[in-house]
């Protein structure tokens, strides 16, 4: 059973660009939900997607962004860029609508100079 | 009020010794809840779900308070690989998602020699 798998791991990218995150999910797990994690603080809920549609959202603007693939596979996607999106960003998937826990991926590091 | 609280920490603390956690949340219509550990610059990983029965795992003891929406954590005999954040989470079912994780802000553990 392969588990949740984030790429790229580092980024660094530049105020105003745009960048994408890709996750694969575990295997037989149709919810798929990103998270960003600032420095010292706790994971922040971004959005969530459940069989392709977004499923659930948090309070974040809308150049954050997603999608999800038929087989689960999803992308982050975020327009401009600004400092404080520099964060570690978290995928994390899960079945049986998260009841059990999620499994987290290693997360994408991404730095904004 | 942020929605899941933690104690701030740090907690530094012999080998052997007995460490315990709290954690409150404000949304009574939560209804999971889980503590996770995050290591240095990891992702998050599942420690164990927490039940109003209170429930045991080796040397971990989970207990939930719904009437007080109070969460606890009790680690004996803590080893040095047990250093790291304690992350309390609950999963709120609200706007139609599968389950979004809260995380509370975490409280780092250090054990020592």
């Amino acid at each position: 059973e392969t588990g949740v798998t984030q790429s790229p791991t580092h980024l660094i990218k530049t105020r105003g660009q745009q960048v994408t995150l890709r996750c694969s999910s575990q295997s037989g797990h149709n919810t798929v939900s990103w998270y960003q994690q600032a420095l010292g603080q706790g994971p922040q809920f971004i959005f969530q997607y459940y069989r392709e549609e977004e499923n659930g959202r948090g309070n974040f603007p809308p150049r954050f962004s997603g999608l999800q693939f038929p087989n689960y596979s999803s992308e982050l996607n975020v327009n401009a860029l600004e400092l404080d999106d520099s964060a570690l960003y978290l995928c994390a998937s899960s079945d049986k609508g998260g009841s059990y826990g999620y499994t987290f991926g290693s997360g994408t590091r991404l730095t904004v100079v | 009020r942020k929605e899941v609280e933690q104690d701030p920490g740090p907690f530094n603390v012999p080998e052997g010794a007995t460490v315990a956690f709290n954690c409150t949340y404000s949304n009574s219509a939560s209804q999971s809840f889980f503590w996770y550990r995050q290591d240095c610059r990891k992702e998050p990983k599942l420690l164990m779900s927490v039940y109003s029965s209170g429930n045991e795992d080796g040397r971990f003891t989970a207990q939930l308070n719904r009437a007080s929406q109070y969460i606890s954590l009790l680690i004996r005999d803590s080893k040095l690989s047990d250093s790291a954040t304690y992350l309390c989470v609950v999963t709120s079912f609200d706007g139609g998602s599968q389950g979004n994780l809260i995380f509370g802000k975490g409280t780092k553990l250090s054990v020592k020699p």
